[in-house]
């Protein structure tokens, strides 16, 4: 299986500040990862398909990168509503597996 | 408007068996691929098993296959997941998602419709 350790699995930030989060999967995956945002109670929001498109609605200081074993999301400018859990999410081979989830916190 | 309805969770002994089902809207369904996903309370989310547009392809994570069973009805726009032999474990919300491709080929897809999910607890 394809392991997705997301770093940090928390961090405190405050708003306007820009938050990186990594993802790195145990072998290749190509360009093959999207990144979710899930907020307590209610079910995850698709941001970032396929590493680096941002998905239709979504505020543009979301932003992904990457490729092979290595990506990140970024949030240029952290925003109240951005509070939240990010989790990335592995399609290049099953069982599809996800990271264990990055908690961004106010701090 | 985009909509997925998932029920049929509950509380159930462990060894029994549940239905989960989840109801489709605003979108053509047989065309994607679905899939269910679950996250136990606390804890991160963790994929179960998806289906292609037509009912052929199916695959499970380790942890179910033998007790999970994935199907759908394109014409009555429903997903559903027959859990049997229920563990402790198995107990999480469970969501179904719709994937972005029709197809269980992996590629390019990813999950953009959620459903609100059902909690599915198995206790004694």
């Amino acid at each position: 299986d394809i392991q997705m350790t997301q770093s940090p699995s928390s961090l405190s930030a405050s708003m306007g500040d820009r938050v990186t989060i990594t993802c790195r999967a145990s072998q290749s995956i190509s360009g093959y990862l999207n990144w979710y945002q899930q907020k307590p109670g209610k079910a995850p929001k698709l941001l970032i398909s396929t590493a680096s498109s941002l998905r239709s609605g979504v505020p543009s200081r979301f932003s992904g990168s990457g490729y092979g074993t290595d990506f990140t999301l970024t949030i240029s400018s952290l925003q109240p509503e951005d509070f939240a859990t990010y989790y990335c999410h592995q399609t290049y081979r099953t069982p599809l597996t996800f990271g264990g989830g990055t908690k961004v916190e106010i701090k | 408007e985009v909509q997925l309805v998932e029920s049929g969770g509950g509380l159930v002994q462990p060894g029994r068996s549940l239905r989960l089902s989840c109801a489709a809207s605003g979108f053509t369904f047989d065309n994607y691929a679905m899939h269910w996903v679950r996250q136990a309370p606390g804890k991160g989310l963790e994929w179960v098993s998806g289906i292609s547009f037509n009912s052929r392809n199916i695959d499970y994570v380790d942890s179910v296959k033998g007790r999970f069973t994935i199907s759908r009805d394109n014409a009555k726009n429903s997903l559903y997941l027959q859990m049997n032999s229920l563990r402790a474990e198995d107990t999480a919300f469970y969501y179904c998602a719709k994937d972005t491709l029709a197809t269980m080929i992996r590629g390019p897809d990813a999950f953009d419709i959620w459903g609100q999910g059902t909690m599915v607890t198995v206790s004694s």
